[in-house]
């Protein structure tokens, strides 16, 4: 079992829509949780980071950690398609060792 | 701000040439780097992580030989790929993280090196 699982997709939705996507975890010891967006050919770009459980937002982004059940989400709002792209979720444990843990990635793509 | 800026942007190159690639975080201080590999539409594949002057850690499969990195300043580390192979064409991207007392700071990536070898 991977330590971080994360839908592929891809996930079409028409521009307009609230999009959601998930990640799960299995280690307990993550208490930094990331969202990344990366379009085709580039570096991945930090969009959401949070410590531990709770409601982040930004813009049209909104990020929700919820520990007890080891699940993250990332929420677009009025979804754009400049916001088609693979999001990846990134999680990191409170040590010396600043590795990060990603998902696998979600495509997205926005339809106009 | 934390801006990480990686060059070049692409390589083209024979088998058998060494290339460097340069990562540079050009806002704040990077007191750890990391080199990133990706396959195409897989996932991030952590190659090693550098501290400012110390040697770097390198992932288990990793060749430290075929890959060496050196990381001589806050805001500088390079990876050199020595004597590359056509296996070794792959998009390569780093990251770097700046460090504040009693947290952990996100990593902010650059743009990747696309690596081919002919």
């Amino acid at each position: 079992q991977k330590e971080v699982e994360q839908d592929p997709g891809p996930l079409s939705v028409p521009e307009g829509a609230i999009v959601s996507l998930n990640c799960t975890y299995s280690n307990s010891a993550f208490q930094y949780f990331m969202w990344y967006r990366q379009y085709s050919r580039k570096g991945p770009e930090l969009l959401m980071y949070t410590y531990s459980s709770g409601n982040k937002e930004d813009g049209r982004f909104t990020a929700q950690v919820d520990k007890s059940s080891k699940y993250i989400s990332l929420f677009i709002r009025d979804s754009q398609p400049s916001d088609s792209a693979t999001y990846l979720c990134a999680m990191m444990r409170m040590d010396s060792s600043y590795k990060l843990i990603f998902g696998s990635g979600t495509r997205l793509l926005v339809r106009p | 701000g934390a801006v990480v800026s990686q060059h070049p942007s692409r390589v083209i190159c024979k088998s058998g040439t060494s290339v460097k690639i340069e990562c540079r975080s050009l806002d704040f201080q990077a007191t750890t780097m990391f080199w990133y590999r990706q396959f195409p539409k897989q996932s991030l594949m952590l190659m090693a992580t550098s501290n400012e002057g110390s040697k770097a850690t390198y992932e288990q499969g990793v060749e430290k030989d075929k890959f060496l990195i050196n990381h001589a300043s806050l805001t500088l580390s390079t990876l050199t790929v020595t004597s590359a192979h056509p296996e070794d064409s792959s998009f390569y991207i780093c990251s770097a993280s700046g460090r504040e007392r009693y947290s952990n700071q996100p990593q902010h990536f650059g743009d990747g090196t696309r690596l081919s070898i002919l």
